[in-house]
């Protein structure tokens, strides 16, 4: 969506290594921030998310951080395993509304073994 | 287990044909949500339902229609499909509670195919 911007849109990564991946948001009054992981072939499910009142936020190897000045957030994943391989979309609100979320293009993780 | 579930799950339909796709849940969830995916373009939103009598249009409404014949059931319609609505279909399900944003649940997704 126009209000959401990710990066990157593929990352390979060896296993063990640690994994990031950004989104940018254009509202500055947005104040909720979810992550989905989508395994091949499956659906969209969450796996973290961050409301604008705090900074940072994690959950055994995953986590995320928020910028509200620089209006950007991050996800990251620490000691990958072959079975983070998936595709990650951030979510922010719609600007100008206060009931939909606007997903970003999404970014194919892979985990080389 | 409270579930989304999507209705066909693959369907090949011919240009200028009418087709529904439906969604049910059993979460008891008010908020209902339909999504088209297409490669590289993330999830795009077209249509979504806070209750039974609330419809409103997402990012790309424009070639759909919704029906919210109750709260457990959400369809989805193309009055006259074409190729370029070729694309994977989700249906996501959210609580209505006081915060404006929870955590949405997605149907297992229609692959739709318009020759």
């Amino acid at each position: 969506g126009e209000n959401v911007e990710q990066h990157p849109s593929t990352l390979s990564v060896q296993e063990g290594d640690s994994a990031v991946i950004k989104c940018t948001y254009s509202d500055s009054a947005s104040n909720y921030f979810p992550w989905y992981k989508q395994e091949l072939g499956k659906r969209p499910q969450l796996i973290i998310d961050i409301r604008s009142n705090v900074g940072e936020k994690k959950d055994q190897r995953i986590a995320v951080t928020l910028n509200k000045t620089a209006k950007h957030f991050s996800l990251h994943i620490t000691e990958t395993q072959p079975e983070d391989s998936a595709v990650y979309f951030c979510a922010a609100p719609i600007t100008g509304s206060a009931r939909q979320l606007t997903f970003g293009s999404g970014t194919q993780l892979t985990v080389l073994p | 287990d409270a579930d989304v579930t999507q209705t066909p799950r693959n369907r090949i339909t011919k240009t200028g044909k009418r087709i529904m796709l439906e969604c049910s849940q059993t979460k008891g969830h008010d908020r209902m949500y339909w999504y088209r995916q297409d490669p590289g373009l993330g999830l795009q939103l077209i249509y979504y339902s806070f209750d039974v009598k609330d419809i409103n249009k997402g990012e790309i409404s424009d070639g759909y229609s919704v029906s919210r014949q109750a709260q457990a059931k959400f369809s989805l319609s193309l009055e006259s499909a074409i190729p370029n609505q070729t694309a994977l279909y989700f249906c996501a399900t959210s609580a209505g509670l006081a915060v404006s944003y929870n955590e949405q649940f997605f149907g297992p997704g229609t692959r739709l195919t318009v020759l």
